[in-house]
């Protein structure tokens, strides 16, 4: 069965902080991506990659970067962690001309 | 610009009855459809999706509909069962874009027992 696995499904950190968000596939996909989910607002998507140690911004790229330095991981990381950060975070995976498959979320909480 | 928007944000049906959910999509070079299913505190769940090429594909209890003159896609759930409830999102995929997929806002269906 197919998997995308997000290191952590609750994190609670301070403002300031610098804050690793991992995610893991086993599918071999090409590509990855970051999303950050917020009622309302729904899915936007923050940054994706194509391949190792490429990376494009999505929608709403500031106060992110990413890092892909092995197919199987994309790395979200928010430089320095601000209020407005507190969101669910969603990891996806896909192969070129199918459909993603979704990690389960990471709950960030800034305070 | 681009966009992928649900008629109704929400949407009560009593157990047993079909549902029927509805998304309408603004870019008509859209190339995949995709349903997914979110519950509380879980990731997006995939469903069923369709090519741009067809009009319809069904899949256990779930049926997709596309309607490119409109650009109108729908889901229709048959038999809705109280495992069911939950957020349901419509996305589009555009492959000359890098294949991002475009959320809708979701529309959240409640099973009456």
């Amino acid at each position: 069965d197919v998997k995308v696995t997000q290191s952590s499904r609750y994190l609670v950190k301070r403002t300031g902080e610098k804050v690793f968000l991992e995610c893991v596939q086993d599918m071999d996909h090409e590509n990855m991506f970051w999303y950050r989910q917020d009622p309302g607002l729904g899915l936007r998507l923050i940054y994706f990659s194509y391949d190792v140690k490429m990376k494009e911004k999505g929608d709403i790229p500031e106060g992110y970067s990413v890092s892909r330095e092995k197919k199987e991981r994309f790395s979200l990381i928010l430089e320095s962690a601000s209020t407005n950060q507190t969101s669910m975070y969603l990891c996806a995976s896909t192969r070129i001309n199918y459909g993603y498959t979704f990690g389960s979320g990471t709950r960030l909480t800034v305070v | 610009g681009e966009s992928v928007g649900l008629h109704l944000p929400t949407l009560s049906v009593q157990e047993g009855d079909n549902s029927i959910i509805n998304c309408a999509y603004s870019n008509s070079a859209s190339d995949y459809f995709i349903w997914y299913k979110q519950e509380s505190g879980k990731g997006p769940q995939f469903i069923i999706d369709i090519r741009s090429n067809m009009d319809k594909r069904q899949g256990q209890r779930v049926t997709v509909l596309l309607n490119k003159t409109v650009k109108h896609l729908s889901l229709q759930i048959a038999a809705t069962q109280p495992g069911d409830s939950a957020v349901y999102f419509c996305a589009e995929i555009h492959y000359n874009q890098g294949g991002k997929l475009i959320f809708g806002q979701g529309t959240e269906l409640s099973v009456k027992p």
